[in-house]
């Protein structure tokens, strides 16, 4: 079965530094980009970005562009979201998703069918 | 503000039908995903590219699209359905991920 397990949750103060990991298991880790997403206390979900395990290839949002860096490591299946410097306004609950596809004669469609269970990451002085 | 835009709050009654629509001009061009999440819970896919179900999803769950307005349909619903729906397709660049705000189900 895939699955997708993601570190424990993290309590920093702001300033701080922060990596969370996201290990695939059950499928070649590299067939598949993996996707974080935000979900600020109360709030949607929001997408951040992308990497690709394959050759660490990564695609940011522009919205996000420069708040974090995404990162993997095939030769453990893992996926990570890190920042060098945290602020209160990142706290959150952190997706990891795997990224599949459709294809039809109208072309590629991507979306997302396996998710971690969830980061929560508080930034609190 | 989400480019695809969703109701806040829809109600249904137990064994009832349901749509949850989803608009945004980029629902021309893209299909249109949907994902479930109850409190607490991780989101999960149950439905791709506008009607396409994975696997243990329950056939109740339907999608569909019309020009700028994509809905997911819910046919006779059930306690356990009750949660949050979000929409997703690309932006208006069609190279970025979009979510619409997201939809709270309840139902009665």
């Amino acid at each position: 079965d895939v699955l997708l397990e993601q570190s424990g949750a993290e309590m920093k103060k702001p300033g701080e530094s922060l990596k969370i990991s996201c290990m695939g298991s059950g499928y070649d880790f590299t067939d598949h980009w993996i996707a974080w997403v935000r979900q600020m206390p109360g709030k949607g979900l929001e997408y951040l970005g992308i990497v690709y395990p394959g050759d660490s290839d990564t695609k940011y949002s522009p919205s996000f562009q420069g708040q974090f860096t995404l990162s993997a490591d095939k030769s453990i299946s893992t996926a990570y979201l890190q920042w060098s410097v945290l602020k209160a306004s990142d706290t959150a609950i952190y997706y990891c998703a795997r990224r599949a596809y459709f294809n039809d004669n109208l072309g590629i469609e991507y979306y997302y069918d396996y998710w971690g269970q969830g980061t929560p990451v508080t930034v609190s002085s | 503000s989400s480019e695809l835009t969703q109701d806040p709050a829809v109600s249904v009654a137990l064994g009832q039908t349901v749509r949850i629509t989803c608009q945004g001009d980029r629902l021309r061009h893209y299909y249109a995903n949907w994902y479930q999440q109850k409190p607490t819970q991780a989101p999960i896919l149950v439905i791709y590219a506008k009607n396409n179900r994975p696997s243990g999803i329950p056939d109740r769950f339907s999608g569909s699209s019309s020009g700028s307005t994509a809905s997911l349909t819910i046919t006779g619903a059930q306690a356990e359905d009750e949660a949050d729906y979000y929409c997703q397709s690309r932006d208006s660049t069609g190279n970025d991920v979009v979510f619409g705000g997201g939809t709270r189900l309840t139902v009665l």
